[in-house]
């Protein structure tokens, strides 16, 4: 276990529906993050949170919406998805994201888009 | 386009073997790079990183070695188990854990 767990590890979702994703961190770091990873592409950064605010946004379409509610637990929600947004979406944690540090990730959210 | 990436896609090695995988960046002003493994079915994990003030770094049979001249990084494990067998990513930062790029990764399968 790495100190970051996502709920769920997996999801099948209507592109009409809502939902959330869940992560939660237990290693007291400042800095949160969603990563999207797709077949045969690199891991895309999706948004950066430092100590709660976001610092960092990939030009992401707005049907992705992160929370952070504070500093152990950042949240995903969907709405409007298109079956492209089907992927691998992964939760990422560091200490501080103004320095080089390894961020530590959670297993993930498999998200399909019917 | 991405500013990291991999020579080759897949590597098959046989258990006991020294595997290398290799790493080309294109931003010259990258100062930490990192090596992840990713298992199938479970999010990235952290095996090594380096620093640009550095060229080699070593861990448990592991080695990660870093070339600024021609901006070349690569990952040495030392006789290859079958439990190495995943997908290995580099990934290089300018200045902050938040502006990680990753490259597509190189999928290792350890033969028995």
């Amino acid at each position: 276990e790495t100190g970051v767990t996502q709920t769920p590890r997996h999801l099948v979702m209507g592109m009409t529906n809502k939902k959330s994703l869940k992560c939660e961190q237990h290693l007291g770091h400042n800095a949160m993050y969603w990563y999207k990873q797709s077949a045969k592409k690199p891991l895309e950064l999706m948004f950066v949170y430092s100590l709660e605010e976001r610092v960092e946004n990939n030009s992401v379409p707005s049907r992705f919406s992160p929370e952070c509610p504070n500093s152990s637990h950042l949240f995903l929600h969907l709405h409007t998805l298109q079956p492209e947004d089907s992927a691998l979406y992964l939760c990422a944690s560091s200490q501080d994201p103004g320095i080089g540090t390894e961020a530590f990730f959670g297993q993930g959210t498999r998200l399909t888009v019917v | 386009g991405e500013s990291v990436g991999l020579h080759l896609p897949t590597l098959s090695v046989q258990e006991g073997d020294n595997s290398i995988i290799n790493c080309a960046y294109s931003n010259s002003a990258s100062d930490y790079f990192i090596w992840y493994k990713q298992e199938s079915g479970k999010g990235p994990q952290f095996i090594i990183d380096i620093r640009s003030n550095m060229d080699k770094r070593q861990g448990q049979r592991v080695t990660v070695l870093l070339n600024k001249t021609v901006k070349h990084l690569s990952l040495q494990i030392a006789a290859t188990q079958p439990g190495d067998s995943a997908v290995y990513f580099c990934a290089e930062s300018q200045g902050g854990s938040e502006k990680l790029v990753f490259g597509k990764g190189t999928k290792l399968t350890v033969n028995p």
